[in-house]
């Protein structure tokens, strides 16, 4: 079974710029997670989808950040227009349980 | 709010040594709690969890974790590291935000590097 994909798996722009991470899960896995970790400070759940609907997305840093999930697949995370704060490593993760979250390598994001 | 705590952000343990990597949560209940691991250009893997019963888990690579109520840890152990176990490692919690039990978005401890001497 392939695991959870990202891609890019490294991306550089520059501030004001626009960029679409993709989360591709586990086939069959309804759950679907996005988290970031900014350097030095812990990973933070931003959002969580079920199916195509999302289900809580209390963890989004503000409307610059859009996230989707069409068709209940794979789920794009947009930053629009990115400030230099927004760098850092974003993981996707995805569960059959919402107990069970299974992570996949992550997409570096730096803006310049 | 629910918080995680991991004291330790670097630990060295020699070779074939016992490793303890400790974490404390905060949470009005019985949380879901997890190990995960994250090594040098990989993703986050899940070393294991708890929901509830035992409260001593047994996980993958040899690892293990006890949850303790009265102290709210869950500390992650291995009797004998080996060189292949350093690397990153993230205690976390979930609650049970929905009426079917769900987990929900985890919160996550700052990390411990685990550094193995050879």
């Amino acid at each position: 079974e392939a695991g959870v994909t990202q891609f890019p798996s490294h991306s550089v722009i520059e501030k004001g710029q626009t960029v679409t991470l993709r989360c591709d899960p586990i086939s069959g896995h309804d759950n679907l997670y996005w988290y970031r970790r900014v350097m030095g400070k812990e990973i933070k759940f931003l959002l969580h989808f079920v199916k195509e609907s999302k289900q809580d997305e209390s963890g989004m840093p503000n409307n610059r950040f859009l996230a989707e999930r069409t068709g209940g697949t794979y789920s794009t995370l947009k930053v629009q227009p990115a400030e230099l704060e927004d760098s850092g490593v974003y993981f996707c993760a995805s569960g059959r349980d919402p107990r069970e979250q299974y992570f996949g390598p992550g997409t570096r994001l730096t803006v310049t | 709010a629910q918080s995680v705590t991991q004291p330790d952000i670097h630990i060295t343990v020699s070779e074939g040594a016992s490793l303890e990597l400790r974490c404390n949560y905060s949470y009005g209940a019985t949380p879901y709690l997890f190990w995960y691991v994250q090594s040098p250009g990989q993703g986050l893997q899940l070393l294991l969890k708890y929901f509830s019963g035992d409260t001593l888990v047994q996980g993958i690579k040899g690892f293990e974790a006890e949850f303790k109520r009265s102290q709210s840890s869950f500390n992650l152990r291995k009797p004998s590291v080996h060189w292949s176990d350093a690397a990153e490692y993230f205690c976390a919690v979930g609650g049970r935000k929905y009426s079917g039990g769900g987990a929900d978005g985890l919160t996550f401890g700052k990390g411990t590097h685990l550094i193995i001497q050879p």
